[in-house]
């Protein structure tokens, strides 16, 4: 079993929709959980990171984490053509900073 | 802030040459620097890690001879791609820790190199 499961899509939404992306992971240690964007030919760019299970909000992202179920989210709401972008979870324990990713999400959003 | 810099954004050398890329973070001190690989439609592979002033820490897999990192200073790390081969040609991106904040990870823009 992999250490971070997302599904790769792609999704494909209308402008305006509330986006739900979400990730598994199998190791209880890890602890900060992060949610990166990356538009195509780039860096991928840190949008949010919590530390244990609660939600977080930040404008029209909202990220969500359910550590007893292993299970991370991020809503995106009121979704824009340029939220259009491949989504990457990444968790780490905390002990040597290494991230682990999940394979990234591919969002389309339609105008 | 947390900006990071990567030159060159685009490097074509031919096979057998070596190519230098250069990570910088702009407004913050890094305690770490970390250089990841990516495929086309893949997510990033962590390649090494390292810190100002130490040896870098390889990834199972990645040669050290072939890939030579160097973390000079607390702003600057270069990765240099020894006697480059087609199947280097990848997109090279380096990620920061700054001192201050140490679970954040912040990526430059990457860089593409193609090798002929």
């Amino acid at each position: 079993q992999k250490e971070v499961e997302q599904d790769p899509g792609p999704l494909s939404v209308p402008e305006g929709a509330i986006v739900s992306l979400n990730c598994t992971y199998s190791n209880s240690a890890f602890q900060y959980f992060m949610w990166y964007r990356q538009y195509s030919r780039k860096g991928p760019e840190l949008l949010m990171y919590t530390y244990s299970s609660g939600n977080k909000e930040d404008g029209r992202f909202t990220a969500q984490v359910d550590k007893s179920s292993k299970y991370i989210s991020l809503f995106i709401r009121d979704s824009q053509p340029s939220d259009s972008a491949t989504y990457l979870c990444a968790i780490t324990t905390g002990s040597n900073y290494k991230l682990t990713f999940g394979k990234g999400t591919l969002l389309t959003v339609n105008p | 802030g947390a900006v990071v810099s990567q030159h060159p954004s685009w490097v074509i050398c031919k096979s057998g040459t070596s190519v230098k890329i250069e990570c910088r973070s702009l407004d913050f001190q890094a305690t770490t620097m970390f250089w990841y690989r990516q495929f086309p439609k893949q997510s990033l592979m962590l390649m090494a890690t390292s810190n100002e002033g130490s040896k870098a820490t390889y990834e199972q897999g990645v040669e050290k001879d072939k890939f030579l990192i160097n973390h000079a200073s607390l702003t600057l790390s270069t990765l240099t791609v020894t006697s480059a081969h087609p199947e280097d040609s990848s997109f090279y991106i380096c990620s920061a820790t700054p001192r201050d904040r140490t679970y954040e990870q912040y990526f430059g823009p990457g860089t593409r190199l193609t090798v002929t």
